[in-house]
């Protein structure tokens, strides 16, 4: 079963304009929700993160929102720049028999158009 | 400071064989991570080091994957033998303390085919 739903594969942006990448879940034991960026051939970059009991987290260009009655989340990224064009990846954190798992999502490719 | 060290960074081989990644983590960091990530998906964790000792491997296919991590630092994985579905990504990712998950540091992965 798919616990963290990314449903959109791809997204494309003007330069300057505003991302939106949701994310859906489905276990209300995740505590902690965090986007990791990919670029090819690299590993995932941890990006922002936000706590189950925060509604809204922001670091400097982007911004995390959570619905935690909708089990939903999204990330903003105002202004998107052509750098940011990347594999976007949403991951939930659960913690079983004493250690804390990812749970990640299958991602969305952002690309930003100059 | 250098990052999560992996290799090979690619690797194909045929079905039936086997093969073995090495991971090289952050000096320092006692926990360490193996993912699997099949195209078009996320990444999945297979094994969890807590130092040396294994902290979860429930996702490990253990009657074909194996993996340890001896002296608490360095770590291999090995695939014996190998399926066509095993083609994947697998990336190794290592934290200084497991309960901070937006503290994990990610290898550029090796890329394994299966023919």
């Amino acid at each position: 079963d798919q616990q963290v739903k990314q449903n959109s594969p791809s997204l494309s942006v003007q330069e300057g304009r505003i991302s939106i990448l949701n994310c859906d879940y489905t276990n209300s034991m995740f505590d902690y929700f965090l986007w990791y960026k990919k670029y090819p051939a690299e590993g995932p970059t941890f990006l922002i993160s936000i706590s189950s009991i925060k509604d809204k987290n922001e670091d400097g260009r982007f911004t995390v929102f959570l619905n935690k009655s909708a089990k939903h989340l999204s990330l903003h990224i105002v202004p998107s720049q052509p750098g940011d064009s990347a594999v976007y990846f949403c991951a939930a954190r659960r913690s079983q028999g004493g250690s804390e798992k990812l749970v990640f999502g299958k991602g969305t490719k952002l690309t930003v158009n100059p | 400071e250098a990052g999560v060290a992996q290799s090979p960074r690619y690797k194909i081989i045929e079905k039936r064989q086997s093969v073995a990644f090495w991971c090289n983590p952050i000096s320092g960091h006692a926990t360490l991570y193996w993912y699997q990530q099949i195209l078009g998906q996320g990444p999945k964790l297979l094994i969890q080091f807590q130092n040396n000792g294994v902290v979860d491997d429930s996702q490990l296919p253990k009657d074909r994957f194996s993996a340890e991590r001896l002296k608490g630092v360095d770590s291999t994985l090995k695939i014996q033998p190998a399926k066509l579905e095993d083609s994947a990504v697998y990336l190794c990712a290592s934290s200084v303390l497991s309960s901070r998950a937006d503290t994990q540091y990610f290898g550029p992965g090796t890329r394994l085919t299966v023919l």
